[in-house]
């Protein structure tokens, strides 16, 4: 069974530039969630996904980050305009939605993203 | 506030040697969970301990929960050059739908 995987490993942008991550979680996972780590700090939610549908945004830092899911398959997190602060490394990770099951979440190996 | 404090921030040990790492958090939890991220690498589940839980051993790890002082020690037995990596704990609330992480405790093992 393939793992979660993210794309890219790296990123390297100017301020102002558009990014975009994209991650696959694990098949048959309804579970899709996104965290980062900034300056070596702790990791932070950013969003939840059952299937399509977001389930919790609270962790969006501001509304220059926009997260899809559409098909309810890979998700895709885009970061417009890049700013300095969202420097880091993006976590995506997905889980089963039965209970149970749905707290072993699964981790991809991260986007570092470099914001100069 | 922040859920999931790790204790300390930094460890260096030599290899053989017993590493031992604290978490404490702040509201009710469902269980705690901690992980591993090695340089470079995505996060690794470790082990996952349930409230009604007190200890529980994987291999070469043992981990305990005092949900009494909210806490939680990871201990690392017979420390190997290759457990040299960043150690997270986190926290599934009881009423939550997401982890809460600490900052992570820095082990490094010489050797």
């Amino acid at each position: 069974e393939a793992g979660v995987t993210q794309f890219p490993s790296h990123s390297v942008i100017e301020k102002g530039q558009t990014v975009t991550l994209r991650c696959d979680p694990i098949s048959g996972h309804d579970n899709l969630y996104w965290y980062r780590r900034v300056m070596g700090k702790e990791i932070k939610f950013l969003l939840h996904f059952v299937k399509e549908s977001k389930q919790d945004e609270s962790g969006m830092p501001n509304n220059r980050f926009l997260a899809e899911r559409t098909g309810g398959t890979y998700s895709t997190l885009k970061v417009q305009p890049a700013e300095l602060e969202d420097s880091g490394v993006y976590f995506c990770a997905s889980s089963h939605v039965d209970r149970g099951r749905r707290e072993t979440q699964y981790f991809g190996p991260g986007t570092r993203l470099l914001v100069l | 506030s922040q859920q999931g404090e790790e204790d300390p921030q930094a460890l260096s040990i030599q290899e053989g040697e017993n590493a031992t790492m604290n978490c404490s958090y702040k509201t009710s939890i469902n269980n705690l969970q901690w992980y591993r991220q090695n340089s470079g690498r995505g996060l690794v589940h470790l082990i996952l301990i349930r409230s009604n839980e007190r200890e529980k051993h994987s291999g070469r790890l043992r981990v305990t929960l005092d949900t009494s002082k909210k806490s939680s020690s990871l201990l690392i037995t017979a420390s190997r050059a290759a457990d040299t990596a960043s150690y997270f704990c986190a926290t599934w609330e009881t009423s939550g739908s997401r982890l809460t992480f600490g900052e992570g405790t820095q082990l490094t093992v010489n050797p």
